[in-house]
């Protein structure tokens, strides 16, 4: 099955407490992105890479740090969440990063910072 | 900068009648591309249309936009709502082609459809 894939699907945590998502596309595509979608279903890019090099880097805490092995997995790290970080983490990729190529979105990681 | 907006947070229809998604932009490159995505409850965010070409409609499962760089907007229609269509409805600007690539979104409408 060719899609994006995300893990895990839901996370609990304290504040202060480090947690790590990860995300993986069977797609063979080169560009990959995280984005946030707060509980107003705002939904705004963080990061984007393409072929592991960083293309993108919205103004984002620098507690969020975007980690890429190869152009199939792009995992985003936070260190010492804050009950702001509460939100779903979407993760998407496409061919290329010229901006015309659809995006495909993977089902989200849920965070909830207590 | 670069923005997109959605009037209409919620869009509440009976089924049957016309569905109208209200998308304006705002950019200071000519060569815009539009999108709208939709996301269905507990189910991935996906692309429903897209277009760069301006006055040429744009037609996807039964859903149709047409992009007009006059009055820079990208409203999605369908003339007839069905139950299945609700969803939240994203309309999305890409940032100049070739550049960085990224979207910029709206604030996304939902769309409830009534028996």
């Amino acid at each position: 099955e060719t899609a994006v894939f995300q893990t895990p699907n839901y996370h609990v945590t304290q504040v202060g407490n480090e947690v790590s998502f990860n995300c993986k596309q069977t797609l063979g595509h080169d560009t990959m992105y995280w984005y946030k979608q707060d509980s107003k279903k705002l939904l705004k890019i963080m990061f984007s890479y393409n072929n592991k090099q960083l293309i993108v880097n919205e103004t984002v805490p620098r507690r969020f740090s975007p980690q890429s092995s190869d152009k199939a997995h792009l995992n985003l790290r936070i260190k010492s969440v804050e009950p702001e970080d509460s939100a779903v983490y979407l993760c998407a990729s496409s061919l290329d990063w010229g901006g015309q190529d659809t995006q495909y979105f993977g089902p989200g990681t849920r965070l909830l910072v207590l | 900068g670069d923005s997109v907006t959605q009037k209409e947070g919620l869009v509440t229809l009976t089924e049957g009648l016309p569905v109208m998604l209200n998308c304006t932009y705002q950019t200071i490159y000519s060569n815009a591309f539009l999108f709208w995505y939709v996301h269905y409850l507990n189910e991935s965010p996906r692309l429903l249309l897209k277009s760069s070409t301006d006055n040429k409609r744009t037609e996807h499962q039964g859903f149709h936009a047409t992009l007009h760089k006059s009055s820079s907007s990208f409203h999605l229609q369908k003339s007839s709502a069905q139950l299945s269509d609700s969803a939240l409805y994203y309309c999305a600007l890409s940032d100049l082609p070739g550049n960085t690539g990224k979207l910029i979104f709206g604030l996304g409408t939902t769309l409830q459809v009534q028996p």
